[in-house]
């Protein structure tokens, strides 16, 4: 079966960018996209199709997918992107996501 | 206002059954693939299920596939999720979600309920 593999943690400090990356075969074949999740929330679409904004999302959050490796970047971080996110891609007709990646604001 | 609900979680005992329910408003039902998604305690999404938008197919994850069924009412713009032969590590927050239109928020899943959490503890 198709695995999707993201780092469990990544730390940024305020004001720089985050990089958190999606690891699978063949991965930029496939369209990526990316959650967020804060404690006790249902999960946001931040990204979709590897590099798309949903309404409503900064413009400080992009995507990108090449190669094996899809990459969420968030460009000058703010405490409030503190948060757990994934990444899910279609193993079709079927549906992977990303373990999580932790994003500490430090 | 466009919302999706999720209902009829709980606590139940191993080897039992449970069905979820996900009631939409606000948007076209019928037009959407849906999608159940589960959170155990803890830990990671994981994928369950997806019925698309008319209910003429429907795929399951490995780990849910001949206990679980997913189905839909167009009428009533409500998703199930039938849940049987429930086991320990079945317990989770499940939540369903709206997989975005064709042509615009594609292969993602736009929407999401709250979610409901389901036990199975003797």
């Amino acid at each position: 079966s198709y695995e999707l593999t993201q780092p469990p943690s990544v730390s940024v400090s305020p004001g720089q960018t985050a990089s958190i990356t999606c690891s699978g075969d063949k991965l930029g074949d496939k369209y990526a996209c990316w959650y967020q999740q804060k404690p006790g929330q249902s999960p946001v679409l931040v990204i979709y199709q590897d590099n798309n904004r949903p309404s409503g999302i900064p413009e400080r959050f992009s995507g990108s997918n090449s190669g094996n490796t899809a990459t969420l970047t968030i460009s000058g971080t703010q405490a409030m992107d503190e948060a757990d996110y994934y990444c899910q891609a279609w193993d079709s007709p079927t549906v992977v996501f990303g373990g999580g990646t932790k994003l500490t604001v430090l | 206002q466009v919302q999706l609900v999720e209902s009829g979680g709980g606590v139940v005992q191993p080897g039992r059954s449970l069905r979820l329910s996900c009631a939409a408003s606000g948007f076209t039902f019928s037009n959407y693939g849906m999608h159940w998604v589960r959170q155990a305690p803890g830990k990671g999404l994981e994928w369950v299920a997806v019925i698309w938008y008319d209910g003429s197919n429907k795929y399951y994850a490995d780990s849910v596939k001949g206990r679980f069924t997913i189905s839909r009412d167009n009428s009533k713009n409500t998703l199930y999720l039938q849940m049987n032969s429930l086991r320990a590590e079945d317990t989770a927050v499940y939540y369903c979600a709206r997989e975005g239109e064709v042509g615009t928020i594609s292969l993602a899943f736009d929407m999401w309920g709250q979610g409901t959490m389901v036990t199975v503890s003797s």
